[in-house]
């Protein structure tokens, strides 16, 4: 079947432009995350969408950062006014539910380069 | 592809040999514990997990064990094979009710031939 996919897979933006990243869950996944994954670097929770809860915003680095999941699939990923520091690869993973599943399907990722 | 990680912590090891990939974790009130491999270029791939109330799980090739005395996870891998080579992170989540998982920053792994 088919995992979860993101859209683009590479993205090269001058700074102070505005970004968004697609991420298309695996279907019938309930949750879906937004991780940041810098060079050298473990994977930075940033947001996650449970059902038609409010999202967990918490990880979000700054107010820059703002995602939306439209009829409880697709989710978009915004940064507004990028930085050179926002360059990284962003990863979407999906899972059943928090009470279902814990294990977490992942996209290939976007990578993001601000020159 | 490209390397997810310039400065990781490396293991190498020769192909058929045995691996095992530390784990150090933060919360002791941590209820689950998954461990992860990340090829050059792609997401991380799920390996196996384990839960709090044990401390030992095994899969196809590969173990976990889990000491929450000194808060240590180790993935083994029998007989590594090249394929094998990529980066492990171990991740866990906190008995929160929420699925918010915390990386570590990884280890790279090398399998000559």
């Amino acid at each position: 079947g088919a995992g979860v996919s993101q859209s683009p897979s590479n993205k090269v933006t001058e700074k102070g432009k505005d970004v968004e990243l697609r991420c298309d869950p695996i279907s019938g996944h309930t949750a879906l995350y937004w991780y940041r994954q810098s060079l050298g670097q473990g994977l930075e929770f940033l947001i996650y969408f449970q059902g038609n809860s409010a999202p967990d915003k918490s990880g979000l680095p700054s107010d820059r950062f703002s995602a939306e999941r439209t009829g409880g699939s697709v989710s978009t990923l915004t940064i507004q006014r990028t930085q050179q520091e926002d360059s990284a690869v962003y990863l979407c993973a999906s899972s059943l539910g928090a009470v279902l599943s814990l294990e977490q399907y992942f996209g290939p990722g976007t990578r993001l380069t601000v020159t | 592809g490209e390397s997810v990680g310039l400065h990781l912590p490396t293991l190498s090891v020769q192909e058929g040999d045995n691996s095992i990939i530390n784990c150090a974790y933060s919360n002791s009130a941590s209820d689950y514990f998954i461990w992860y491999k990340q090829e050059s270029g792609k997401g991380p791939q799920f390996i196996i997990d384990i839960r709090s109330n044990m401390d030992k799980r095994q899969g196809q090739r590969v173990t976990v064990l889990l000491n929450k005395t000194v808060k240590h996870l180790s993935l083994q891998i029998a007989a590594t094979q090249p394929g094998d080579s990529a980066v492990y992170f171990c991740a866990e989540k906190k008995n929160t009710g929420f699925q918010k998982l915390v990386f570590g920053t990884g280890t790279r792994l090398l399998v000559s031939p």
